[in-house]
């Protein structure tokens, strides 16, 4: 079975500090790990891919994630938040079954002045 | 072209009305996707299409009726809805390769704001 869970709905940081969105999955296969983003009436944008290559993989905007298979986890991290982060946060499974994509519930960001 | 285009953007109907949703994309994408979003809550899939094809179908009531005309469009046609069915209607397409290749990706359009009466 596969299944995604974001272990926060909110995160609150100040601008400047920086960001930590944790995300552990389980799935039967080896699979692809994603990140996307969704600003407020917005659609979703792909924030960077795990597909099994380097385990550190570096997104748009400054972010980064690390797959780690030990923990199943796939934690999205940003040294310095800005304004402009505060968003939703959808950490998102791909199994085996390509045609298959598992939302996590997502995170809630917010970013303090 | 790197783009999902969904329209409308915002669409207001009566629960006796029939409507169509349209997405278009020419990324040469293969397979098309209609999720619904409700307000704080993750996408749900409801629909996959792969070349053409219905593949999957999540169970959606028979008031949402999709269609592929071809490789780049995908409609969803709205009739006898709900209040309920009020939610943000996102398209995505992806290429149909192997995951170990790393390129399937969802790339979805902005979406279309349904307010049911």
């Amino acid at each position: 079975a596969q299944s995604v869970t974001q272990l926060d709905s909110h995160v609150s940081v100040s601008e400047g500090t920086p960001v930590l969105l944790r995300c552990n999955y389980s799935s039967s296969y080896s699979p692809s790990l994603f990140w996307y983003v969704q600003h407020p009436n917005k659609g979703l944008q792909l924030l960077l891919k795990y597909t099994s290559a380097a385990t550190l993989v570096k997104g748009i905007n400054g972010f980064e994630a690390e797959f780690k298979k030990s923990e199943t986890s796939f934690h999205l991290t940003k040294p310095s938040a800005h304004m402009s982060d505060a968003a939703e946060y959808f950490c998102v499974v791909s199994p085996d079954n390509f045609n298959k994509f598992y939302f996590g519930s997502g995170t809630k960001l917010n970013v303090k002045p | 072209d790197t783009e999902v285009t969904q329209t409308p953007k915002h669409l207001v109907m009566g629960m006796t009305n029939k409507k169509s949703l349209k997405c278009e994309q020419h990324m040469g994408h293969r397979a098309m996707y209609w999720y619904k979003q409700k307000a704080k809550k993750p996408p749900e899939l409801m629909f996959v299409y792969s070349y053409e094809k219905l593949s999957i179908n999540e169970s959606v009531p028979s008031r949402f009726s999709p269609e592929c005309p071809n490789s780049s469009l995908l409609n969803l046609h709205l009739h006898a809805l709900q209040p309920e069915d009020s939610a943000l209607y996102l398209c995505a397409s992806s290429q149909l390769r192997d995951v170990s290749s790393g390129a399937n990706v969802l790339t979805f359009g902005a979406g279309s704001r349904l307010t049911v009466l």
